[in-house]
């Protein structure tokens, strides 16, 4: 299994529709984030998670909103999908011990597609 | 404001030659400095790491060089193979908080 898991991995979505983007982690590690990834752009930060009970707004959280329900899961919901939220999504990990020298492991990603 | 850039979308190079990757960043506080590599339909993987107190880290084929005064990283890749081929992903952190990362280059390795 991988370290950390993503579903869906692919999804396509009406416009005004919610929906929930879920990661699920193995490594054990105590922080979470959620990046978005547009083509020729780099990686975004939307929400990230220090700790189970800390949730703080990245650089783009505007339409969006998360929940950390254990220390391993995290999870991205878009509470009303509009076509500009059409993009690659990536969950990541660390552990606030070592990620200087590991950095962060990322899901596989999911791609959404709003109509 | 982009605080970390990465000029150069795509870089071309012939297998067993030395591949350079270029990032600048604007914002001097950052004190840590990452590249991750990514290939298509995966996430990026961490490569390598250099601490802004560093001028030069290596591990194996992989070297990053860091000057601070011109806000300006490297990563050479030595030598390169076609394997090597991805999107490299620049990042800064500051205070052991979250990554900013840049838009990425394009690395074809031709055999």
């Amino acid at each position: 299994d991988a370290d950390v898991t993503q579903t869906p991995r692919n999804r396509i979505t009406k416009t005004g529709k919610r929906i929930m983007l879920e990661c699920s982690q193995t490594k054990g590690h105590d922080r979470m984030y959620w990046y978005r990834q547009d083509p020729g752009l780099g990686l975004r930060l939307i929400y990230y998670s220090f700790d189970v009970k800390d949730i703080n707004k990245g650089e783009i959280s505007d339409g969006y909103s998360v929940s950390r329900q254990a220390q391993a899961k995290f999870s991205l919901s878009l509470e009303s999908a509009i076509p500009n939220q059409t993009a690659l999504y990536f969950c990541a990990t660390s552990d606030t011990k070592s990620d200087r020298d590991y950095g962060y492991t990322f899901g596989s990603g999911t791609r959404l597609t709003v109509v | 404001d982009q605080q970390v850039k990465q000029n150069s979308p795509s870089l071309s190079v012939q297998e067993g030659r030395i591949s350079i990757l270029n990032c600048d960043y604007t914002n001097s506080m950052f004190d840590y400095f990452l590249w991750y590599k990514k290939y298509p339909a995966e996430g990026p993987t961490f490569l390598i790491s250099i601490s802004s107190i560093k001028d030069k880290n290596e591990d194996g084929r992989f070297t990053v060089f860091l000057n601070k005064s011109a806000k300006h990283l490297s990563l050479h890749i030595v030598p390169s193979q076609p394997g090597d081929s991805a999107v490299y992903f620049c990042a800064a952190s500051l205070n052991a908080g979250k990554s900013t990362f840049g838009d990425g280059t394009t690395l074809t390795v031709k055999p």
